[in-house]
């Protein structure tokens, strides 16, 4: 099974300041099948980033996804007020599937 | 518009068993990899099992092996989830997947004692 480990846990941001969260997978994610969603309380998740780095439908270019084997990070350029959630990351390959244990975007 | 909607979930007693659905449109369901997915109140996201497009293949999280059973009906753009020997830890929102892009608003399952 791989063991997605995200970090950090919180991270307190301004609006307007780059963001920077971190996937770090147990064992190598085969085939890049890593994706990141967004969820705002009470809502399911939305796909944001999949293949690593592309871009979901409707996924605004601030959005960035980038890494491979067993690193990978979400960049959000320049953070707008609806940017505040929580993040996850997924490997999506053979399974069993995982999910990072999320990180949360909170507003400084 | 894609659109994936759940139904099933309610009130259960430990022990019981609860049949989930999930209903799509808006995408050829049977192109799909389909997965339920469930998350605990105030925790994370945790995969419970998947089944292939023709329903050849299935996979299940430890967590809920022999507990869950994964099922489809193409003909119904319907997805099943099976679910007995309910425990407390089971409480949880419960969604469906499409491979690894569309996700439906979930159905709330809560177990009691």
């Amino acid at each position: 099974e791989i063991v997605l480990t995200q970090s950090p846990g919180t991270l307190s941001v301004s609006p307007g300041e780059r963001a920077t969260l971190s996937c770090r997978a147990s064992q190598s994610v085969s085939s890049n099948l890593l994706a990141w969603y967004q969820q705002k309380p009470g809502q399911a998740p939305r796909l944001l980033i999949y293949g690593v780095r592309s871009r979901a439908t409707g996924t605004p270019d601030r959005f960035s996804g980038s890494g491979s084997g067993t690193d990978f990070t979400l960049t959000i350029s320049r953070l707008e007020p609806e940017d505040f959630a929580v993040y996850y990351c997924h490997h999506y390959g053979s399974p069993p599937l995982t999910f990072g244990q999320g990180s949360k975007l909170d507003i400084k | 518009e894609v659109r994936l909607v759940e139904s099933g979930g309610g009130l259960v007693q430990r022990g019981g068993s609860l049949r989930l659905s999930c209903v799509g449109s808006g995408l050829t369901f049977s192109n799909y990899w389909m997965n339920w997915v469930r998350q605990a109140p105030g925790k994370g996201l945790e995969w419970l099992s998947k089944i292939s497009q023709g329903s050849s293949v299935v996979h299940y999280a430890d967590s809920v092996k022999g507990r869950f059973t994964i099922s489809r009906d193409n003909a119904r753009n319907s997805l099943f989830l099976q679910m007995d020997s309910l425990r407390d830890e089971d409480t949880a929102t419960y969604y469906c997947l499409a491979d690894f892009d569309y996700w439906g608003q979930g159905t709330l399952v809560a177990v009691s004692s």
